[in-house]
């Protein structure tokens, strides 16, 4: 899992409540990424951010909202918009490789499950 | 629509035994591919890298192969052990507008038994 912490690792929510998921990296790296990961389908980006104060939406943003104060930190909080959040959730961070061969990192996950 | 696709879905090999593992992308434009192997309950880790100009890229065991022409990859294992029961996905980027984008396959469950 590299340098690349996620916690809690399992985190239980009842219904219209708002929780945030923590990740922090100790790799010095720019760019860091949330996915959702759900059985049967590939990892899918819900937010990415190339560097400190900016972040950009991935292709499920929807009812998620994130921060990026810090380079060490990228959290991400799901909200009650969120229709369907009982997922795995992997955060990752990365550094520009020559020739476009950045190798992303990931952290060990979280679990949410909505009760 | 860019897409990687991945098969089996999943695999049961006995201990010992040598498998492959295919990945047919239709990903445009195409910058690199990599393999990735996740444990149950974990993050992902990376195995290979390749770019365009990469055929072959051997990590111990694992040997991952890259035919750019007909976007068609491979991941080999050798003398598969216990340990390398995961699911193994294979990762696609593009670059367009100057970002990267990676593209998931959705993985091969593998199963190793002793």
């Amino acid at each position: 899992d590299g340098g690349i912490t996620q916690s809690p690792k399992y985190l239980f929510r009842k219904e219209g409540q708002n929780v945030t998921l923590s990740c922090e990296q100790n790799l010095n790296h720019d760019a860091m990424y949330w996915y959702r990961q759900d059985p049967g389908q590939g990892l899918r980006l819900i937010y990415y951010s190339q560097i400190v104060n900016d972040f950009q939406k991935g292709d499920i943003a929807e009812g998620y909202s994130v921060s990026r104060e810090k380079k060490e930190s990228f959290p991400l909080t799901v909200t009650s918009a969120q229709k369907n959040p009982t997922a795995f959730y992997l955060c990752a961070s990365s550094i520009p490789g020559e020739g476009g061969t950045d190798t992303q990192y990931f952290g060990p996950g979280t679990r949410l499950t909505v009760l | 629509k860019n897409q990687v696709e991945q098969s089996p879905q999943s695999l049961i090999i006995l201990e010992g035994k040598n498998c492959t593992l295919q990945c047919n992308y239709t990903v445009s434009p195409f910058s690199n591919l990599r393999w990735y192997k996740q444990d149950t309950g974990r993050g992902p880790v990376s195995l290979t890298i390749m770019t365009f100009s990469e055929n072959t890229k051997s990590n111990g065991r694992y040997t991952a192969t890259l035919d750019a022409d007909t976007k068609q990859s491979s991941l080999h294992i050798t003398a598969s052990q216990l340990s390398d029961s995961a699911s193994y996905i294979c990762v696609v980027s593009d670059r367009a507008s100057g970002t990267y984008k990676y593209i998931f396959g959705t993985g091969t469950r593998l199963k190793v038994l002793a």
